[in-house]
């Protein structure tokens, strides 16, 4: 079956725009989540959203938000862009997001900030 | 405060010998600790999982130790391919926080031919 697909793969914006990421979770998943890879704090969560509530929140400012639809697709959005703001961005999905489900990530969406 | 600590940012090993990549935690509310494989730019891939009321976990050539009392995992890769050679991640999970992965910094591991 498919794995979690992210769109775009690659893009480049500028200081003070915003942009949207797209994830589609693997059939069947109604948990997605987000996170940042930087070479510098590493991994680290942004949110998660089941059922298109989002129930757990990591250490990121407002500008970055999300939504999830009921399909179980998810986008994240970060708006007023820094350069801070360059890394990657994965999307992971799993079953139900409790304990004992293996969570599965897209190949991600690496977001250049100029 | 770094709860997932991998010590050691990289790791070289021989072609068909043993690769061993720890992790250590400080949470004990952590029950549930994957490892992941990742290349620059990609996704992590899931390799192998185990939960807190197992001491052991094995598919193929990884196996998972897990010490609850020195909260200290290990990965093992037997024999190591050249095609094993990646950024190795631990993390770990919470039943009370459950959706959210606390990553380690990772260890890179070069296998040679």
């Amino acid at each position: 079956k498919a794995g979690v697909t992210q769109t775009p793969r690659y893009l480049i914006k500028t200081r003070g725009q915003q942009v949207t990421l797209s994830c589609s979770p693997i059939s069947g998943h109604r948990s997605v989540s987000w996170y940042q890879q930087t070479p510098g704090q590493g991994l680290q969560f942004l949110f998660e959203y089941f059922s298109e509530t989002q129930r757990n929140k990591g250490n990121f400012p407002g500008r970055f938000s999300g939504r999830q639809f009921s399909n179980s697709r998810s986008e994240m959005n970060v708006s007023t862009l820094e350069l801070g703001d360059s890394a990657l961005y994965l999307c992971a999905s799993s079953l139900t997001g409790a304990a004992g489900n293996t969570i599965y990530f897209g190949e991600g969406s690496w977001l250049t900030v100029v | 405060d770094q709860q997932v600590k991998q010590n050691s940012p990289s790791l070289s090993v021989q072609e068909g010998r043993i690769s061993i990549l720890n992790c250590d935690y400080t949470n004990s509310m952590f029950d549930y600790f994957l490892w992941y494989k990742k290349y620059p730019a990609e996704g992590p891939t899931f390799l192998i999982s185990i939960s807190s009321i197992k001491d052991k976990n094995e598919d193929g050539r990884f196996t998972v130790f897990l010490n609850k009392s020195a909260k200290h995992l290990s990965l093992h890769i037997v024999p190591s391919q050249p095609g094993d050679s990646a950024v190795y991640f631990c993390a770990a999970l919470s039943s009370g926080s459950a959706r959210q992965l606390t990553f380690g910094s990772g260890t890179q591991l070069t296998v040679l031919p």
